[in-house]
């Protein structure tokens, strides 16, 4: 069974300080990795998808990595818009389709 | 591009009656369709699974007669919440995938059962 563990699940930072968002996974090979951001009341939004250990992307002021086992979400230098929960989903490679199987989330708040 | 709406955004409703949500695939072909329910401060749950022209694919726990999905074109999908009760008052999502790959969300539905 396919299982994604984000951590910390709740995370507070002051404006440019920068951090790491972890998902760890486990799944019978890997397909895609994706992070999604999600403001309170509104749908996630698409952010990057992984694919292989190794390969890293960014986007304004995050960067997310992958590995056999992991990926991070860096944030450098964050501002209050960042605050959102962070949700982290793979894709198996035996999965039908495009099914996702999320972890709960990193809810990053960041302070003035 | 891969925008994906919702419809409505907010609904309050009388115990027992009926409810019906959209979603669009506004800008693209969506090949598969995926219905989530999200509880305060949790994750997404995946209900349901949809391809279009075919029956939707249902989570173990999740009431086919209780929450019907018809995926009648390759941009629509509905969700039907029959007979509705207050432990049914939550927030769902949809979201459409082209491929393999990622999905693409919609902003949501709250719904409220009095």
């Amino acid at each position: 069974e396919d299982q994604v563990t984000q951590s910390p699940e709740a995370l507070r930072l002051q404006e440019g300080e920068s951090s790491s968002l972890n998902c760890s996974y486990t799944v019978s090979g890997l397909r895609g990795l994706f992070w999604y951001r999600q403001d309170p009341g509104k749908g996630p939004e698409f952010l990057f998808t992984l694919y292989s250990a190794g390969e890293e992307k960014e986007k304004e002021r995050l960067k997310a990595t992958l590995t056999k086992k992991e990926s991070f979400l860096h944030i450098t230098a964050p501002k209050p818009e960042d605050s959102a929960t962070y949700l982290c989903a793979v894709q198996a490679e035996e999965t039908s389709g495009s099914r996702l199987t999320f972890g709960e989330g990193t809810q990053l708040t960041v302070n003035p | 591009g891969a925008v994906v709406s919702q419809h409505p955004s907010r609904v309050i409703c009388k115990s027992g009656t009926s409810v019906k949500i959209e979603c669009r695939s506004l800008d693209f072909q969506a090949t598969t369709m995926f219905w989530y329910r999200q509880f305060p401060k949790q994750s997404l749950m995946l209900m349901a699974t949809s391809n279009e022209g075919s029956k939707a694919t249902y989570e173990q726990g999740v009431e086919k007669d209780k929450f019907l999905i018809n995926h009648a074109s390759l941009t629509l999908s509905t969700l039907t919440v029959t007979s509705a009760h207050p432990e049914d008052s939550s927030f769902y999502i949809c979201s459409a995938s082209k491929a393999v790959g990622e999905q693409f969300f919609g902003p949501g539905t709250r719904l409220t059962v009095l």
